[in-house]
């Protein structure tokens, strides 16, 4: 089946600075590549997501790159702001069900 | 519309005492998930439901757990004889056909503690 592996497991920037969050996946069936953000104590949310046929994707400040030969994919914050501290978890479809990594948690310091 | 709720929010049990957990999805939408998420871990998946199909139960990690989901729409998600490893927050997700079956929408979780 398909696995999913997230890197880092934890990101400090300062505030202003980029950040980038990488996954791999295993399965080159995969085709759907969301990401989700959980804030502390809430409900994950999507923030932004990448089809198979698709190399980037942007929205504002951030945006999703797609590897396929490489079979990975990274998500890219520009102009960190505090409000983007949170766990953020990449995950890729397969046969219909989400695989999801194991989360990097982002402190955006001031 | 009311997004996907869950209850309870919390269960606190004893070791050897079975639980069943609720999650009642966004109305219309025909896939749902379950997903198990340990303290500081990653999203496990555990079942899934889509329509009038047979279930994908490929993630369950015991025979101890179970679910269905009665009449297309509500969910329960039943572990028996509960173990301290049991111990997480379990989320529910759902989706629809409109989004592809893409986005998921999450309920706020159901925190079990096994003592």
């Amino acid at each position: 089946g398909e696995n999913v592996e997230q890197h880092p497991s934890t990101l400090s920037v300062q505030e202003g600075d980029s950040a980038v969050i990488k996954c791999t996946y295993s399965d080159s069936a995969s085709n759907y590549f969301p990401w989700y953000k959980q804030e502390l104590g809430k409900r994950p949310q999507l923030i932004i997501d990448i089809r198979s046929n698709v190399g980037e994707k942007k929205d504002q400040r951030i945006a999703v790159t797609l590897n396929k030969t490489a079979k990975h994919f990274s998500l890219h914050i520009t102009e960190t702001q505090p409000e983007d501290s949170a766990v953020y978890f990449c995950a890729a479809r397969n046969t219909d069900k989400l695989i999801f990594g194991t989360g990097t948690r982002l402190q955006v310091f001031p | 519309g009311a997004g996907v709720s869950q209850s309870p929010s919390n269960k606190v049990t004893e070791k050897g005492k079975d639980v069943e957990l609720r999650c009642d999805p966004i109305s219309g939408h025909t896939a749902l998930y379950w997903y198990r998420q340990s303290l500081g871990q990653g999203l496990e998946f555990l079942i899934y439901f889509q329509g009038n199909s047979a279930p994908d139960k490929s993630g369950l990690p015991s025979d101890r757990f179970s679910a269905e989901r009665t009449g297309g729409s509500v969910s329960t998600l039943t572990i028996q004889r509960t173990q301290q490893e049991d111990s997480a927050v379990y989320l529910c997700a759902s989706s629809s056909r409109t989004s592809g079956f893409n986005e998921q929408f999450f309920g706020p979780g159901t925190r079990l503690t096994v003592l």
